[in-house]
């Protein structure tokens, strides 16, 4: 079946400008997860939802970023008023309920910001 | 934020050979995970260890949970040339959601 995809693949903005990256999870999975992975680093935690609530959103590097998702599906990261720190590649993650469940991972948005 | 510390960096070896790898922390982990990443894609995950002390394996690939909750090791035996990538190991404590990695061991294999 489909997996985990993010769009746009490769995002290329002028500082100050505004991103949007978008998550299709996998059908049916309830919990979802966006990570942060910047050059020769892990993967680090932004935001987790579960259906349409945000039980943690402490990763989160400031109130530049945002996200939401809408019937339980479809999720978006914004990053207002992007700065060159910003770029790195943004991870979707889906699992079928949450906690003990897998994670599966998208193949990522490389976000550059010039 | 919290990162797990894991080694080597990176390693080179030679087909056929087996590989270690581990990850430690000063805390506490209620579940271990290892994840392979190709370029330009997303973590796969591996193995998941759940319970400590805990060895599973999948394939070539040996995976152990720590006693101490506190460390997690990878081995892949007689490596091939499609173990090339990325290999992050990852916590999730008690009563959370979200996971912790590492920065990852970069595995290059000679042929």
């Amino acid at each position: 079946g489909a997996g985990v995809s993010q769009s746009p693949s490769n995002k290329v903005t002028e500082k100050g400008k505004d991103v949007e990256l978008r998550c299709d999870p996998i059908s049916g999975h309830t919990a979802l997860y966006w990570y942060r992975q910047s050059l020769g680093q892990g993967l680090e935690f932004l935001i987790y939802f579960q259906g349409n609530s945000a039980p943690d959103k402490s990763g989160l590097p400031s109130d530049r970023f945002s996200a939401e998702r809408t019937g339980g599906s479809v999720s978006t990261l914004t990053i207002q008023r992007t700065q060159q720190e910003d770029s790195a590649v943004y991870l979707c993650a889906s699992s079928h309920r949450g906690f003990t469940d897998t994670q599966y991972f998208g193949p990522g948005t490389r976000l550059t910001v010039l | 934020g919290q990162q797990l510390n894991q080694s080597p960096q990176s390693m080179f070896i030679q087909e056929g050979e087996d590989v270690s790898m581990n990850c430690t922390s000063s805390s506490i982990f209620n579940t271990w995970l290892w994840y392979k990443q190709d370029p330009g894609e997303g973590p796969v995950l591996l193995i998941a260890l759940y319970k400590a002390g805990e060895l599973t394996s999948n394939g070539r690939l040996t995976a152990q949970f720590g006693i101490t909750r506190k460390d997690s090791f990878l081995n892949i035996s007689a490596s091939i040339p499609s173990d090339v990538g990325i290999y992050f190991c990852a916590g999730r404590q008690g009563g959370s959601e979200k996971l912790v990695f590492g920065k990852g061991t970069k595995l290059t294999v000679n042929p």
